[in-house]
């Protein structure tokens, strides 16, 4: 079947933007993970989605960061104001049903920063 | 502070050789350990979990083991290929908590 979808998989903007990463997780997984991850370093954990309702956003860096999954299916990563420090790889994981299952990861969405 | 270290950063054998992977986590008391391999432009594979209560888990060439009580875990990759070249990063959940922590990864080369 399908695995976790990522689009786009690089977007460059400048500095002061707005964009919106897209992950689509594998179908009837009801946990949602957003990661960032930095040249050489482990992913950083940013948010987790059960089904609709986001159960920890404690890794969100700042309120420029907000992310949605309306549905519980899809979810959108939403950066306002973009900064060169937000420059990083994306990462959306989607597990069965929580956080003691395993995760399935997306390709990931390169974001550069000007 | 909960963290996850892995030593070497980066690691070259050449094909055939049984090579050890390093994972060190400071508070013992963690809920499960897992192990992961990344590829460039491919995300993450998951390739071992450990449960708290478990010693070692196997698949095929991978052997990962647990010992809470010295903070660390081992990836043991048996007669390495050089399609084994990726980086292997170990994560961390520990009971209070819903994130997995990760380390900074090992970054493998296997030579022909």
């Amino acid at each position: 079947g399908a695995g976790v979808s990522q689009t786009p998989s690089n977007k460059v903007t400048e500095k002061g933007k707005y964009v919106e990463l897209r992950c689509d997780p594998i179908s009837g997984h009801t946990a949602l993970y957003w990661y960032r991850q930095s040249l050489g370093q482990g992913p950083e954990f940013l948010i987790y989605f059960q089904g609709t309702g986001a159960a920890d956003d404690s890794g969100l860096p700042n309120d420029r960061f907000f992310a949605v999954r309306p549905e519980g299916s899809v979810s959108t990563l939403k950066i306002q104001r973009t900064e060169r420090g937000d420059s990083a790889v994306y990462l959306c994981a989607s597990s069965l049903k929580g956080v003691t299952d395993t995760q399935y990861f997306g390709p990931g969405t390169r974001l550069t920063v000007l | 502070k909960q963290e996850v270290t892995q030593i070497p950063a980066a690691l070259s054998v050449p094909e055939g050789e049984n090579l050890v992977l390093n994972c060190s986590f400071t508070d013992s008391a963690i809920y499960n350990l897992q192990w992961f391999r990344q590829d460039p432009g491919k995300g993450l594979t998951s390739l071992l979990l450990i449960q708290s209560s478990q010693r070692e888990q196997t698949s095929g060439r991978l052997n990962a083991s647990l010992d809470k009580s010295s903070g660390r875990s081992t990836l043991y990759i048996a007669a390495s290929q050089p399609g084994d070249s990726a980086t292997y990063l170990c994560a961390v959940r520990w009971d209070s908590n819903y994130q997995l922590i990760w380390g900074a990864g090992t970054k493998l080369i296997i030579k022909p």
